[in-house]
């Protein structure tokens, strides 16, 4: 059950876009849809902004997005503002029927 | 969506200790339930879901053998019994509620979270 690879930290300015990559395997990213992803401020407890790839939850800004191909899913934050400075996480289902994250990325806003 | 959970706390390594989750504002029955942890100023970790009838249960490897999830759906309570506790075992302990009416979603609630310190 060794985590998805996601990049330690990214960073960007106000207004620009940046991508944070999780890359898996064949037997969790590579097989399924049941890709997520959570944003975690200091000190709160996760929140869901895509799941199943592509889907935003209602009340998740239409600036963040997702997407996969092969074995690596990605996030893309457009037009970044302040408030989303956070660690994000990515998760996906396994053909063990077990579920796993992503080591974690923190977004700095410059 | 509510889920609150309980029973964290200071647990010397080889005990136990039983966290509690109340569920609330949602057919608990019909969704299937995951643990989460993470530890002090580490990534999040899954360590084990339930089905709504409390009949199908899987581990992350790091648990298997010594955690068992379980749930009361007459009281709307997941539970979690942690059992030959290890020092790496300190985490924040989060409930969260599955969604499996599409292809599937891990976590689409979350609980605040409860403490476990595994420390002599």
């Amino acid at each position: 059950q060794s985590a998805l690879t996601q990049p330690p930290s990214v960073s960007g300015s106000p207004g620009q876009s940046v991508t944070i990559s999780c890359t898996g395997t064949s037997s969790n990213v590579g097989s399924y849809n049941r890709v997520s992803w959570y944003q975690q401020p200091p000190g709160t407890a996760p929140k869901l902004i895509i799941y199943e790839v592509i889907n935003r939850p209602s009340g998740v800004p239409g600036r963040f997005s997702g997407s996969k191909s092969g074995n690596t899913a990605s996030l893309t934050i457009s037009g970044l503002q302040a408030e989303d400075e956070a660690d994000y996480y990515c998760s996906s289902y396994t053909t063990s029927s077990t579920w796993v994250f992503g080591g974690g990325t923190k977004l700095t806003v410059l | 969506v509510k889920l609150v959970e309980s029973g964290g706390g200071l647990v010397k390594p080889g005990g136990s200790l039983r966290l509690s989750c109340a569920a609330s504002e949602f057919t608990f029955s019909d969704y299937y339930m995951s643990w989460i942890r993470q530890a002090p100023g580490k990534g999040l970790e899954w360590v084990s879901y339930i089905s709504g009838g409390g009949s199908t249960m899987f581990y992350a490897d790091s648990v298997r053998g010594r955690f068992t999830i379980s749930r009361d759906n007459a009281k709307n309570s997941l539970y979690l019994q942690m059992n030959s506790l290890r020092a790496d075992d300190t985490a924040v302990y989060y409930c969260a509620r599955d969604n499996w009416g599409g292809s599937g979603i891990l976590a689409d609630s979350w609980g605040q979270g409860t403490l476990v310190t595994v420390s002599s």
